[in-house]
């Protein structure tokens, strides 16, 4: 059971546009969402996070956007930079720190 | 402060063999939790330990089995190995009392191949 999916894959953009990474979820108990970043051969690192009563978080050139009524979140990155290519990751934890993880997506920031 | 350590980085098994595969904690940290990564997957929860017991487990068989020592260091063993456990294995660390994103550290993962 998929309780976080990625539906896309792989996204491409130039340097210097937004990169919109999508997510969505089927547990409507989750109250905690977080974004993690992969590069090969790392580990995931953790990037942002939100909490289910806000719908918008802000770090820098990361924001993570929620609806909760559409249970879809999504992380937008602007501008793109090529260091950020890699894999992303969004998770969200049970109330025993388990983490449901999507798929994944795989960002190609094009110079 | 080192973070989470995991050996070996990379091993090869015939099916049918076992494995045991290593984690050291971030120093402070006393919960560590196993992932299991396939190609093009997600990394999908195998369990969790917390003052050397298993705490939570996922949708794993019972020849995953784990251990966690006195100084927080866990092991992941897999008996009986077939070709689908070829995977990374990720370990991550976190204090028992933080949920979400805090402390919540994963290491490098080890690369398992069964052959």
């Amino acid at each position: 059971d998929q309780q976080v999916k990625q539906n896309s894959p792989s996204l491409s953009v130039q340097e210097g546009r937004i990169s919109i990474l999508n997510c969505d979820y089927t547990n409507s108990m989750f109250d905690y969402f977080l974004w993690y970043k992969k590069y090969p051969a790392e580990g995931p690192t953790f990037l942002i996070s939100i909490s289910s009563i806000k719908d918008k978080n802000e770090d820098g050139r990361f924001t993570v956007f929620l609806n909760k009524s559409a249970k879809h979140l999504s992380l937008h990155i602007v501008p793109s930079q090529p260091g950020d290519s890699a894999v992303y990751f969004c998770a969200a934890p049970n109330t025993g720190n388990q983490f449901y993880f999507g798929t994944g997506t795989s960002l190609t920031v094009i110079p | 402060d080192a973070g989470v350590t995991q050996s070996p980085t990379h091993l090869i098994k015939t099916r049918g063999q076992q494995v045991t595969l290593r984690c050291s904690p971030k120093s402070g940290h006393d919960t560590v939790s196993w992932y299991q990564q396939a190609l093009g997957q997600g990394p999908q929860f195998i369990f969790q330990y917390y003052e050397e017991e298993e705490r939570q487990r996922g949708n794993f068989p019972d020849r995953f089995s784990g251990h966690q020592f006195p100084n927080y260091s866990s092991e992941l063993n897999v008996n009986a190995l077939l070709l689908g456990d070829s995977a990374l294995y990720l370990c991550a660390s976190s204090l028992s009392r933080d949920r979400g994103n805090y402390g919540y550290t994963f290491g490098s993962g080890t690369r398992l191949t069964v052959v």
